[in-house]
Parts: structure tokens; sequence; C-alpha cells
């Protein structure tokens, strides 16, 4: 089915471990974006990307990284987990030109 | 940092009624949206009302600019219980930035009791 997906839904991992998270985009959108949405701070944006192997780093970077090279794709992985990067995680694209972002269901991690 | 600020933080309504959500941002923007999330799921985008616009409609939702006072508000009409969500203003064109990146707000929590 055409859209944007997420995985996992649902990930429970250890401090200290590497985690990646997946994005994929039906719609071959040229921006896509990584947000974390946390009580009390709303969504805030970890990295975005306005094509592949274009990535640049948004509000909340450190600690994550990310890649690009297929327009389809844009993992985010937390290179070493803390207990503060438990969070929901959403993926977003957008097509060139236009600002109007479309939104995955989201992946939420905890963070033992 | 939060470019836009929703009020009230939360909202509790009966069915049928009207329901008004506020946002204020601090720097000019090209365009502010409304997103709603469900619980549990991801943001849907519901209208876009661009600078120079001061009013926007779309079916039961009613969205208002007003540039000089950097603020916009949502109306959602004759509120249903499935209008239970969280709503978000986003922002584009803040300074230094470009159109394609959105600031969001911290959302209003609507629950629409039946």
């Amino acid at each position: 089915d055409a859209g944007i997906t997420q995985s996992p839904r649902y990930k429970i991992t250890e401090t200290g471990r590497q985690v990646t998270l997946m994005c994929h985009q039906t719609w071959s959108h040229s921006y896509m974006f990584w947000y974390r949405q946390d009580l009390g701070h709303g969504l805030r944006l970890i990295y975005y990307s306005a094509a592949a192997d274009i990535t640049d780093k948004g509000e909340v970077p450190d600690g994550y990284v990310v890649s690009r090279s297929k327009t389809e794709n844009f993992p985010l992985t937390l290179e070493s987990a803390t207990r503060s990067q438990t969070s929901v995680y959403f993926c977003a694209s957008s097509s060139e030109g236009r600002s109007i972002q479309y939104f995955g269901a989201g992946t939420r991690l905890s963070v033992l | 940092s939060q470019q836009g600020e929703e009020d009230p933080q939360a909202l509790s309504i009966q069915e049928g009624e009207n329901a008004t959500m506020n946002c204020s941002y601090k720097t000019s923007i090209n365009n502010l949206q409304w997103y709603r999330q469900n619980s549990g799921r991801g943001l849907v985008h519901l209208i876009l009302i661009r600078s120079n616009e001061r009013e926007k409609h779309s079916g039961r939702l009613r969205v208002t600019l007003d540039t000089s006072k950097k603020s916009s508000s949502l109306l959602i009409t004759a509120s249903r219980a499935a209008d239970t969500a969280s709503y978000f203003c986003a922002t584009d064109g803040h300074s230094g930035g470009s159109n394609y990146k959105l600031t969001f707000g911290k959302g209003t929590l609507l629950t629409v009791n039946p």
C-alpha cells in the first residue's frame, strides 16, 4: 500500500546498544524528516533530508545518525542508546516545493 | 526552540459545541498549518493558510491568521466525539530556515464528550 511506513512500531533496547529505526515512503517525495515527540516538548526535529545523499541537522541531532542512499528510505540510527532517547519517533515526508508533511505511524522506543 | 505555541493546552467540551484553539508564533512565516494527532497515531494535515490570507474554511474547520499579532486560531464547529485528538500548529519560513522545514507547537488536547 502506498504511503509512509515506519518499522518497528515498538522497540525495547538497553543502554549502549545501537538501534536503527526504518522509514520508507512510496511517493518519491524529495524531503524526509525525523522527529521525536516527548511530553512537554511537542515535536522536535532531529534530522532532515532534501534529497538522496543530502542530510542536515535539526534541533536535537546529538546521539543520532541518518543516511539517505535512496530517495525512498531514511533510516535513523541511535549509535549508543541512552535513557533520554526513550521517546516516540516520527518520520515524515513532503514533496518538492510544498511544505505539507505526511507522517508515518511512529515508533515507540524504550531504552532501559 | 518552539516557534508555535498553542493555547489552551487542554480543552474539554460536549458534543455539538464549538472548539477554538489558538496558536502564537514568533517570527515571520510563509504559511501556517494545522495538524491533528489521534492517540497513538501519526500527525495528519488538516489545513494550510498562507501569510497573505486572513481566513480559510474546510468543512467544519475554520482557520484565521493575524500576521500583525503573529497568531492563528482553529475553530471546529459542531464537534463530534471523533474530533477528540491533539491539534498542532506548524509554521515554516522562519528566520534562517527554508520553507520545507516546519516548527511545531506543543499542541492542544481536545476532548469531546458524548
